[in-house]
C-alpha cells in the first residue's frame, strides 16, 4: 500500500487565492521531504527540500514567499501556493526517504488548476 | 553535481518485442540509480534500483537494468513488451547524500498491438 499520501489529489482554485497541499508519510518518520513540480509531459523538477523543525531549502528560481513550506512534524509537510495564478497550475508531487540514501517514496501527486 | 540524460524522448515498440530505454548519468560520487514508471495521471512507481551491489538489477514486471560504470550508463530493458508497459519512464540519480533525486527528462514508451 501507499507509504506517502497527498491531499488533496486534485484542486481547482481561483486566481489570487491560496491553496495548501499536504504530504504525509504513513508508516515512517521523515525528517526530510521533497517537493517537486511536474509540467505536462515534462520531467519532475525539484522545488524545495522540507526539513522538519527548520526552514525549507529552495532550489534556484523558486520563490520562497510564493511556495510556503512547513514541516511541522516528522510525518507531515505542507506546501502552500500563495496568491495562485494560472501559471501555477501544475502537478505537485512530494517524496520522502525511509532512510538516508534509501528509496524515495513518492506521493500520488496533487493536480492544481488555477482559473 | 549529478545529472541524467535519457537520449530518447519517445520509444515505440510492438507488443512482444524487446524494450530498451537508455539512460546515462554524470556523478562525482558513486551514485545510486533508479528507474521509475509513471502511468497517465498516476503517481511514480519504483521499477528497480542500483545501490552498489550487483550491477545487473532485476525489477518488477520483468524489467531489468545494468549498471556500467565505464559507460556511465544504466539502461532499462525488458525482453517482451506488454501493452500495459506503455507509460513514461524516468531514470533518476541521487545526489551527494542520497536524498535529493535528480530526474532525467523521461522517455515515453508506446506499445503497438
Amino acid at each position: 500500500g501507499a507509504v506517502v499520501s497527498q491531499h488533496p489529489s486534485r484542486v481547482i482554485c481561483k486566481s489570487g487565492t491560496s491553496v495548501k497541499i499536504e504530504c504525509r508519510s504513513l508508516d515512517f518518520q521523515a525528517t526530510t521531504m521533497f517537493w517537486y513540480r511536474q509540467f505536462p509531459k515534462k520531467s519532475l523538477m525539484l522545488m524545495a527540500t522540507s526539513n522538519e523543525g527548520s526552514k525549507a531549502t529552495y532550489e534556484q528560481g523558486v520563490e520562497k514567499d510564493k511556495f510556503l513550506i512547513n514541516h511541522a512534524s516528522l510525518t507531515l509537510s505542507t506546501l502552500t501556493v500563495t496568491s495562485a495564478h494560472p501559471e501555477d497550475s501544475s502537478f505537485y508531487i512530494c517524496s520522502a526517504p525511509r532512510a538516508a540514501g534509501g528509496e524515495q517514496y513518492f506521493g500520488p501527486g496533487t493536480r492544481l488548476t488555477v482559473t | 553535481a549529478q545529472s541524467v540524460t535519457q537520449l530518447d524522448s519517445h520509444v515505440s515498440v510492438s507488443e512482444g518485442t524487446p524494450v530498451l530505454l537508455r539512460c546515462n548519468y554524470s556523478s562525482s560520487y558513486s551514485p545510486s540509480l533508479f528507474w521509475y514508471v509513471q502511468h497517465p495521471n498516476k503517481g511514480l512507481q519504483l521499477l528497480l534500483k542500483y545501490t552498489s551491489a550487483a550491477t545487473l538489477v532485476k525489477g518488477i514486471n520483468g524489467f531489468e537494468a545494468e549498471f556500467k560504470k565505464s559507460e556511465t550508463s544504466f539502461h532499462l530493458t525488458k525482453p517482451s513488451a506488454h501493452m500495459s508497459d506503455a507509460a513514461e519512464y524516468f531514470c533518476v540519480v541521487t545526489s551527494l547524500y542520497g536524498q535529493n533525486f535528480v530526474f532525467g527528462p523521461g522517455t515515453r514508451l508506446s506499445v503497438l498491438p
